[in-house]
């Protein structure tokens, strides 16, 4: 059962130009939603977040927004480079019982190829 | 930021033997870490939560006898791979997460490449 889902295996921009990845979860306990990066043979680096409170949050050309009733989020990214180029993984976490944030449910990530 | 070191970033062992692989929180006390496996082509799976003092909790169909985990101080956590076999072969990952300014942040380690052979 596949909580957190990426549909888009890959996603091919030029450079300037936007990035949208989505990721939609099934999840309604999803409290708190994050995005990583991820080069092949590292480990992934945190992007951005967002809480279910919000709609949306912005840090410099990475945007995410939140759509609770649709349990769809996506990360914008304006514009786009070539160093973006990367695995992008959604994931998302329910903080139940007050416990940490840190037990992540991935989606299954988005490949971004950024063309000069 | 916070760093979260991981060690070896990869290992290469024969079926049968054992592997140990570290995770350190480097510029913070964790008591909580996790445990994530990566296979080819896939997402990352929660294997295991580290506590720090106490048992491991480990997710559904995770082997706890196979994976030992050991989380002894504030800033290290260990995976035992024991007895490995080539299935075994995958990407772990561990995370630590840090609260600040109303936020928790999940730090991710670089990962280890273990291949059993």
């Amino acid at each position: 059962d596949q909580q957190v889902k990426q549909n888009s295996p890959s996603l091919s921009v030029q450079e300037g130009r936007i990035s949208i990845l989505n990721c939609d979860y099934t999840n309604s306990m999803f409290d708190y939603f994050l995005w990583y990066k991820k080069y092949p043979a590292e480990g992934p680096t945190f992007l951005i977040s967002i809480s279910s409170i919000k709609d949306k949050n912005e840090d410099g050309r990475f945007t995410v927004f939140l759509n609770k009733s649709a349990k769809h989020l996506s990360l914008h990214i304006v514009p786009s480079q070539p160093g973006d180029s990367a695995v992008y993984f959604c994931a998302a976490s329910d903080n139940a019982g007050g416990t940490s944030y840190g037990k992540l449910t991935f989606g299954q990530g988005t490949i971004l190829t950024v063309h000069p | 930021g916070a760093v979260v070191s991981q060690h070896p970033s990869w290992v290469i062992c024969k079926s049968g033997t054992s592997v140990k692989i570290e995770c350190r929180s480097l510029d913070f006390q964790a008591t909580t870490m996790f445990w994530y496996r990566q296979f080819p082509k896939q997402s990352l799976m929660l294997m295991a939560t580290s506590n720090e003092g106490s048992k491991a909790t480990y997710e559904q169909g995770v082997e706890k006898d196979k994976f030992l985990i050991n989380h002894a101080s504030l800033t290290l956590s260990t995976l035992t791979v024991t007895s490995a076999h080539p299935e075994d072969s995958s990407f772990y990952i561990c995370s630590a997460t840090i609260e600040f300014g109303g936020n928790t942040e999940a730090f991710f380690g670089q990962g280890t490449r273990l291949t059993v052979v």
